[in-house]
Order: C-alpha cells, then sequence, then structure tokens
C-alpha cells in the first residue's frame, strides 16, 4: 500500500523559510520521482518542482527561493521555500510521478502554510 | 508561464456526457503525450483519473476517457453521476522538463 504523509501545518511570518517533508512508503522510494505542488486558497494547482535519480527541476516561478531534496535512507522528500511571502499561502503537496507518463498516481494529504505577520 | 486553459466550469445532467477542454502549446500538449486529468472534491488531494493522455489508472470508472488533438486535451465523462461533481485539472510536460497545470473546471451535476 502506498503513502505518502506529510509534515503538519506550519505557520511562518514574511521573510521566513519553511522546509516541509514528505514520507513515502509502501514502494521502492528511488524508482519513481516525487512532484511538489501547491494551490493557494481557491486557485488551481501549480507545479513547484520535482526530484528522481540524478535531477532536480524547479518552476521558473520558485527557481531561487526553492529547494528539493530527498533522504533516500529515510524515504523521505523535502521541500524548502525561503523568502516566504503572504502569497505563499497555500496547501503544499507531494505527489509520486509515474515515471515517462506525465501522471501522479498517489499524493501525499497535503500541509497547510500560512504566511501572516 | 500561463497555464493550461480550461473552461471555468461545465455542467450536465445525471447520466449525460460532458467533455472539457485543456489548450496548451506545442510545448507542451503538443509536443508530448503526457497529459494527465486530476479530480478534486472540496478539500481532498487531487486524484489522478487520467495519464498519458488516454491511460487510466486501476480503479478509476471507465465513464472517463482522455484524448488529445494537436494543442488541445479533452476529458469526457459519460454516465454523468452526482460523485462526478468536483474540480476538474488538466496537466502536461512542458518543454524545459517542466510541468503545467491547467485552470481548472468546476463540474457541476
Amino acid at each position: 500500500q502506498v503513502h505518502l504523509v506529510q509534515s503538519g501545518t506550519e505557520v511562518k511570518k514574511p521573510g521566513a523559510s519553511v522546509k516541509i517533508s514528505c514520507k513515502a512508503s509502501g514502494y521502492i522510494f528511488t524508482n519513481y520521482a516525487i512532484q511538489w505542488v501547491r494551490q493557494a486558497p481557491g486557485q488551481s494547482l501549480e507545479w513547484v518542482g520535482w526530484i528522481n535519480p540524478g535531477h532536480i527541476r524547479y518552476s521558473q516561478n520558485f527557481q531561487d527561493r526553492v529547494s528539493i531534496t530527498w533522504d533516500t535512507s529515510a524515504n523521505v522528500a523535502y521541500m524548502e521555500l525561503t523568502s516566504l511571502q503572504a502569497e505563499d499561502t497555500a496547501v503544499y503537496y507531494c505527489a509520486r510521478d509515474i515515471i515517462d507518463t506525465g501522471g501522479f498516481d498517489y499524493w501525499g494529504q497535503g500541509t497547510l502554510l500560512i504566511v501572516a505577520s | 508561464q500561463p497555464a493550461l486553459t480550461q473552461p471555468a466550469s461545465v455542467s450536465g445532467s445525471p447520466g449525460q456526457s460532458i467533455t472539457i477542454s485543456c489548450s496548451g502549446t506545442s510545448s507542451d500538449i503538443g509536443a508530448y503525450n503526457y497529459v494527465s486529468w486530476y479530480q478534486q472534491h472540496p478539500g481532498k488531494a487531487p486524484t489522478l483519473i487520467i495519464y498519458g493522455v488516454t491511460y487510466r489508472p486501476s480503479g478509476v470508472s471507465n465513464r472517463f476517457s482522455g484524448s488529445k488533438s494537436g494543442n488541445t486535451a479533452s476529458l469526457t465523462i459519460s454516465g454523468l453521476q452526482a460523485e462526478d461533481e468536483a474540480d476538474y485539472y488538466c496537466s502536461s510536460f512542458r518543454v524545459g522538463r517542466s510541468y503545467v497545470f491547467g485552470s481548472g473546471t468546476k463540474v457541476t451535476v
């Protein structure tokens, strides 16, 4: 049974940083990529970036502020976002990528990030 | 990097068929067969219903089908049911090894 379990709600002040985790289980972690997607309140989904063995790619919208890593010994992926602004308030999702299909077949439950002074 | 364009809303009666369009460019939908569709109910994470343009994951109803022509992809829901009322998003791989999502469509039954 594949599961992606994310860390809990975060409340940060403008200018701060946040690091969200995504713990995977039920499959061989390094056989799949991990995608990060966010959704601001009432808005569409927005792609943040992805990581797979030997490759990391970020959306140009976050290029200078985001860092995606993973700990393959613990089956955990991380997304760190710096210089937070109110506009970063959103639910952040991790998802497993079915390589070479473009589909994200399993999603985490989402992590709510609130940025407010 | 604009999102893929979807109609804001589509509605239909139970039993009817509806089609949601997803318009992109020659750098995303037109370039790759890596189009996916997601269903999202309020307060829930998205779920994959179509990948690789036409493929359904195990467990997804065959009432959902996908297609692509040129730079436009489409999702058809046949035999519309009350449980299909949700938001639907398309997604495509894009030149530069990135992804892009659609603007989203609210389906009302």
